[in-house]
């Protein structure tokens, strides 16, 4: 069955204290690993697209990495506007249009 | 560009009642996608149009629920009648590509069934 599976479920960061999220997955013929942002009350916004082992995209002080297993999200001295919910959500080569998604990293970061 | 609209936000209905949500994609995307969180599980697939066919529905969790796509445009999600399973936060999505660029998400309809 396919699964994709965040960690932590919730991270407390103090502002500028650099951290990683993980996003691991099981999933055949990936197509594409998404990273989204949610706050309160919205929808997903769109962060990252990796479609291969190796990449790496950055953003601010976002930067996503994927390798054949897993994907991981840095974040470099975080602010508390980096408070929200991350999402991470893969794409099947052979369900294309579907995205699976895991639970995601509730991020606090405390001044 | 404008971005994903939906209505209505927040919608509390009876069991055994009806109800209609409503989404307005980007202009110009053909690709339109539902998903569903429940409290306490991860966002899930309900179904995908190109246009105004059904690409996926298999995530549909059952005949319940009906969606249509009046000529590839806004997009319905009727419940009929609503359980209190089916309460949860319904978002569309819009995308002009599959796979391309990620999807833009609506902010979301938030059900509850009493």
């Amino acid at each position: 069955e396919d699964q994709v599976t965040q960690s932590p479920e919730a991270l407390r960061l103090q502002e500028g204290e650099s951290s990683s999220l993980n996003c691991s997955y099981t999933v055949s013929g990936l197509r594409g690993l998404f990273w989204y942002r949610q706050d309160p009350g919205k929808g997903p916004e769109f962060l990252f697209t990796l479609y291969s082992a190796g990449e790496e995209k950055e953003k601010e002080r976002l930067k996503a990495t994927l390798t054949k297993k897993e994907s991981f999200l840095h974040i470099t001295a975080p602010k508390p506007e980096d408070s929200a919910t991350y999402l991470c959500a893969v794409l099947r080569g052979s369900t294309l249009g579907r995205l699976y998604f895991g639970r995601g990293t509730q991020l606090t970061v405390w001044p | 560009e404008a971005g994903v609209t939906q209505f209505p936000s927040h919608s509390v209905i009876e069991k055994g009642q009806t109800v209609t949500l409503r989404c307005d994609p980007i202009s110009g995307h053909d690709n339109l996608y539902w998903y569903r969180r429940v409290m306490g599980k991860e966002i899930k697939f309900l179904l995908h149009f190109v246009k105004e066919s059904k690409q996926d529905e298999s995530g549909m969790p059952n005949n319940r629920f009906l969606a249509e796509r009046t000529g590839g445009t806004y997009s319905t999600l009727k419940v009929q009648p609503a359980e209190l399973e089916d309460s949860g936060v319904y978002f569309c999505a819009s995308s002009h590509e599959v796979a391309a660029y990620g999807y833009t998400f609506g902010s979301g309809t938030r059900l509850t069934v009493v």
